[in-house]
Formats: structure tokens, sequence, C-alpha cells
């Protein structure tokens, strides 16, 4: 079974531009979730997708969104970049059958680099 | 709010060393707790897990108690091994749903 594949895998952007993330949760799995890592900020939660809908929302302001497919592909967009969205931007997807704290599967994430 | 306070590294060991990384949370709920490995060049991976106290999770030689008491979920291995050399992060997960809260990492070098 294929993981959690990311694309694109890295991306150069600069202040004010917006950018689109895009995540393949591995099949079947119903649950997408995003984080952004940094080295000084460590992992820090985004938020979560479950049928399309956003099921939880970390502590991030509103120029980071995203949605999620039928098919539960999900997509991440950050407007207006500012230099500190610079982060590897991680997504993990799980199966989702008890409703709390399922095992997740996380992808090799993309690198934005905000010059 | 939720978070996990995880002990600062690097860590560095010598082969066949006892190994422990510190892990205490604060939860409004009750949490089900997780180690993930970072191994170099590769993505996060699930080590290990328990859902309520006192469960004992395990996995690859490492081994972590739930302990609802002392709100801890400290990592322990015997024996390290140089292939152990890694980042390691302690997790929580208390809502309804997969909304984690990740330690800042702990990274482990072991030299033969």
């Amino acid at each position: 079974k294929a993981g959690v594949t990311q694309t694109p895998r890295y991306l150069i952007k600069t202040r004010g531009q917006q950018v689109t993330l895009s995540c393949s949760p591995i099949s079947g799995h119903r649950s997408v979730s995003w984080y952004q890592q940094t080295p000084g900020q460590g992992l820090q939660f985004l938020f979560e997708y479950f049928s399309e809908t956003q099921r939880n929302k970390g502590n991030f302001p509103g120029r980071f969104s995203g949605r999620q497919f039928s098919n539960s592909r999900s997509e991440m967009n950050v407007s207006t970049l500012e230099l500190g969205d610079s982060a590897l931007y991680l997504c993990a997807s799980s199966l989702e059958t008890s409703g709390r704290g399922e095992t997740q599967y996380f992808g090799p994430g993309t690198r934005l680099l905000v010059l | 709010g939720d978070s996990v306070t995880q002990m600062e590294g690097p860590v560095t060991l010598s082969e066949e060393a006892f190994l422990t990384i510190n892990c205490t949370y604060t939860a409004t709920g009750y949490p089900s707790l997780f180690w993930y490995v970072q191994y170099p060049g590769e993505g996060l991976q699930l080590l290990l897990k328990a859902t309520k106290a006192d469960d004992k999770g395990s996995n690859k030689g490492f081994e972590a108690t739930y302990r609802k008491e002392t709100t801890s979920f400290h990592l322990e291995k015997g024996s390290v091994q140089v292939s152990d050399s890694a980042v390691y992060f302690c997790a929580l997960a208390v809502n309804t749903g997969n909304q984690f809260y990740f330690g800042t990492g702990t990274s482990l070098t072991v030299i033969p």
C-alpha cells in the first residue's frame, strides 16, 4: 500500500505570494492532518479534515486554510506569505475508526522557503 | 491548554547504554500518548503508543508506560544501538479526532 504522498517536495516563494500544498493520504484513510515543523517551534498542529469537513484547528492565523476532497485528498493554502512561514509542512493521515488519537502516518513533507 | 514537555537534547550515548527520554504532559481531557521517531532523511513514524493509564507501549526494544499520577510517558531502552540514532517526539491526542500536540523533539546520537 502506498504511503502518504505530498507535492511538491520543495518550494521557493517570495513574501506576499500564496502557495498551495497537496497531500494524498493512504488509501482508505479518511482523516488528514497538517502540521508545520520549524526548528524553533517544533511540530505545530494546523488543522485536521475528516469527510471533507474541518474537524480540528490549531492556533494559526486565517492566512492558513485547507480543504479536503471527496477522495480524501487534501490541500493546504497559505496566502500573503511571510518570512516566518518558511518551514517543513507535514501531512498525516489516519484510518479513523475510534474517533480519538488514531495512529497517524506521516508524509515526507513539503519544504517551503519564503524569501 | 494541552501540551507536551520533553527532555531537551541532544543526547549522546555509547552503544549498549541505557536510554531514558523524559516526557510529561498537560491535558484537559484523557489523552492517548505516543512516541514518534524521525530517522535521518526519513519521515515521522510511530514508535509506540498507549491509550489509557498504566498501559505500556513497546516496540523495537523501546518501552513507555502511561503514568496518570505523574502525567508522564518516559521513553526507555535498555541497550541502544547505533541504528537508534534519530529524533524522538513525544505526543498526545485528546480531542475528538486527531489533533496531536508534539514535544519539541530529542535528538539521540549513539556512538560505537
